[in-house]
């Protein structure tokens, strides 16, 4: 079946301008997270959604950064002004129960640079 | 959530065993042992997790100490699609996210 999607893959945007990036989960997957990957490194969690609740946004660096899941379904994720050190891999995870830890499923990511 | 201790790189020949190690001196009895990699430009892929019995399933198998301190991966059959950067994060029981750490870069040599 179709795994977990995002889009865009790439996004260049100039400092300063608000970008959005969408993930669509696995169907039926209850729990959706987003992660940040700066080159090099391995993935740092931003957020947390179960369903359309974000339960937790421990992670967020700033409030520059907000994610939202309306419907239960599709994610995104929005940066408001950019900057220099907001480029990064964003990743998007999903996974099907939300009474345990269970296997995440990752998409391809999406590569922000800001000029 | 306990720390992990992985070597930055390791190599390994085609065909042979690839054996990855994790040091997690002070995991607690309800966190579990958890294995993921990534491809280059690709998002992490679960492989395999335990709790304190050594699991196997199609893509590798995890070996745990008794004292539960260390573990390791072991890919039986190393190809070199398996080339990537695999990460040893322990979970508490019930937690959701995952904290990932640098991991070991493994590169399959044909």
């Amino acid at each position: 079946g179709a795994g977990v999607s995002q889009s865009p893959r790439y996004k260049v945007a100039k400092r300063g301008q608000d970008v959005a990036l969408r993930c669509d989960p696995i169907s039926g997957h209850v729990s959706l997270f987003w992660y940040q990957q700066a080159l090099g490194q391995g993935p740092e969690f931003l957020t947390y959604f179960q369903n359309e609740a974000q339960l937790d946004k421990s992670g967020l660096p700033s409030d520059r950064f907000f994610a939202e899941r309306p419907e239960g379904s599709v994610s995104t994720l929005k940066i408001q002004r950019t900057q220099q050190e907001d480029s990064a891999v964003y990743l998007c995870a999903s996974s099907l129960r939300r009474d345990r830890t269970d296997t995440q499923y990752f998409g391809p990511g999406t590569r922000l640079t800001v000029l | 959530d306990a720390k992990t201790t992985q070597p930055p790189s390791m190599d390994c020949a085609e065909g042979r065993a690839a054996n990855l190690p994790c040091n997690h001196s002070t995991i607690s009895g309800n966190e579990y042992v958890y294995w993921y990699r990534q491809i280059h430009s690709q998002g992490p892929q679960y492989i395999i997790h335990g709790l304190k019995n050594n699991e196997t399933n199609e893509m590798a198998s995890l070996i745990i100490t008794e004292d539960r301190k260390s573990s390791t991966l072991i890919l039986p059959h190393a190809t070199l699609r398996d080339t990537a950067v695999y990460y040893c994060i322990v979970v508490i029981q019930g937690a959701q996210k995952l904290v990932f750490g640098q991991g070991t870069r493994l590169t399959i040599n044909p």
